[in-house]
């Protein structure tokens, strides 16, 4: 199955600043997609990735705050804009290659906003 | 929103079989059920995806029901490394466009 490494792990970051945060795929995949896991909760899905156009965000999830991007079929990015500490979250990113394997995750990204 | 119901927690003693349901009594004919797990601290992981029929793998096996309103994950020899929570899913979509949205999941504890 395909094999996905996010940077960074970790962040601590000032509120009102932007984190960009890169999900690099070892394989071409055909969809990517970003999730967020606030602390003790399930994964949301923020946004479907989609490569050469603007991603599908998920109702309560805007382009502004945001902003995604997937410039090829291996790579792409989230960017958190402004930051307030309710962004404290794990970000993550995830893959869908071969159907035989099902989606993949990465192991996340750990943003704590202070 | 998510279209699965999990009970909240589960015990099972190590080395037993642990039983996961799982109701999705709204699937449509086409959509699949997907089971991840989640370690702490980690990505979750795949474990297993079916349609209508049983499926097993290395990891598990799945139990659809045959009006596929229900399935059950069924770990077959548990180890305390098996400890996670447990999301059963349904893809919303083709496979082609189809995306995963998670519930709330079930934490399994295996214990000694």
């Amino acid at each position: 199955s395909a094999v996905i490494s996010q940077k960074p792990s970790r962040d601590i970051c000032q509120r009102g600043t932007s984190l960009t945060i890169q999900c690099q795929v070892d394989s071409q995949v055909t969809m990517m997609f970003w999730y967020r896991q606030q602390p003790g909760q399930s994964l949301t899905l923020i946004a479907t990735a989609n490569q050469g156009s603007e991603a599908t965000y998920e109702s309560g999830f805007v382009i502004d705050k945001f902003p995604i991007s997937r410039p090829n079929l291996t790579f792409s990015t989230l960017t958190v804009s402004n930051m307030s500490p309710e962004d404290s979250s794990i970000y993550l990113c995830s893959a869908r290659g071969e159907v035989l394997y099902g989606y993949t995750f990465g192991s996340g990204t750990r943003l704590t906003v202070v | 929103d998510a279209k699965t119901t999990q009970p909240t927690s589960m015990d099972c003693a190590e080395g037993r079989a642990a039983n996961l349901p799982c109701n999705h009594s709204t699937i449509s004919g086409n959509e699949y059920v997907y089971w991840y797990r989640q370690i702490h601290s980690q990505g979750p992981q795949y474990i297993i995806h079916g349609l209508k029929n049983n499926e097993t793998n290395e990891m598990a096996s799945l139990i659809i029901t045959e009006d596929r309103k229900s399935s059950t994950l069924i770990l077959p020899h548990a180890t305390l490394r098996d400890t996670a929570v447990y999301y059963c899913i349904v893809r919303v979509g083709s496979s082609n466009t189809g995306k995963l949205i998670f519930g709330q999941g079930t934490t399994l504890q295996v214990k000694p």
